[in-house]
């Protein structure tokens, strides 16, 4: 089982919409979780944190955490063409290490 | 403000030939140091941490190394490079147990 999964993309969503994304882990341990986006050709750029079970809200964007059930998601709404991107969840686990999901690739259509 | 620095952001290297790639970070003491690999259209891969001087935690140990010769600088290497080496090389940060990770802005490596 890897580390940390996420849904398989492309995923594709007209401007406006809520974009969800979704992410599961291993370690059981971990207590520190994060959300980045990617850029094409530029590294991660961090969106939010999230340490406590429950949804943690920024601007349009919303982190929700359940520990029980090992999973972390992030919900994009109003969705710009702006927001086409890759995001990365990861997970910080045992002696600081972060392992990073595959990623999930975000059309946002004009 | 805390920066990183990192270079280069571009490199070809023909195959067999050493790598040195430099981390430095700038505002902030004893930080924990980290070097990921991105392969093209891949998620990222984590290489090495280091939570402290010459404290070197490897995942991947291969034909890479890294050095932390002084509390800021973190160092990638290889003797011999392979034409699997070639990606997006990234360093990144962070400060304290649940901060997170800061990126650099990467070196992309050509082996060819």
């Amino acid at each position: 089982q890897k580390e940390v999964e996420q849904n398989s993309g492309p995923l594709s969503v007209p401007e406006g919409a809520i974009a969800s994304l979704n992410c599961t882990y291993s370690d059981r341990v971990s207590q520190s979780f994060f959300w980045y986006r990617q850029y094409s050709g530029k590294s991660p750029e961090l969106i939010m944190s999230i340490y406590s079970n429950g949804d943690k809200e920024d601007g349009r964007f919303t982190a929700q955490l359940n520990k029980a059930s090992q999973y972390v998601s992030l919900l994009i709404r109003d969705s710009q063409p702006s927001d086409s991107a890759t995001y990365l969840c990861a997970v910080k686990t045992s002696y600081d290490k972060v392992i990073f999901g595959p990623g999930t690739s975000l059309s946002v259509i004009p | 403000s805390q920066t990183i620095h990192q270079w280069p952001a571009t490199l070809v290297q023909p195959v067999g030939s050493p790598l040195s790639l430099e981390c430095t970070v700038e505002g902030t003491s004893n930080p924990n140091l980290y070097w990921y690999r991105q392969a093209a259209g891949r998620g990222l891969q984590l290489l090495f941490y280091s939570v402290g001087i010459g404290q070197i935690s490897s995942e991947v140990p291969q034909n890479l190394s890294a050095s932390r010769p002084q509390d800021r600088q973190f160092i990638l290497s290889s003797k011999k490079l392979l034409l699997s080496d070639s990606g997006f090389y990234l360093c990144a940060w962070a400060q304290g147990l649940d901060s997170p990770l800061h990126f650099g802005n990467g070196t992309r490596l050509t082996v060819t």
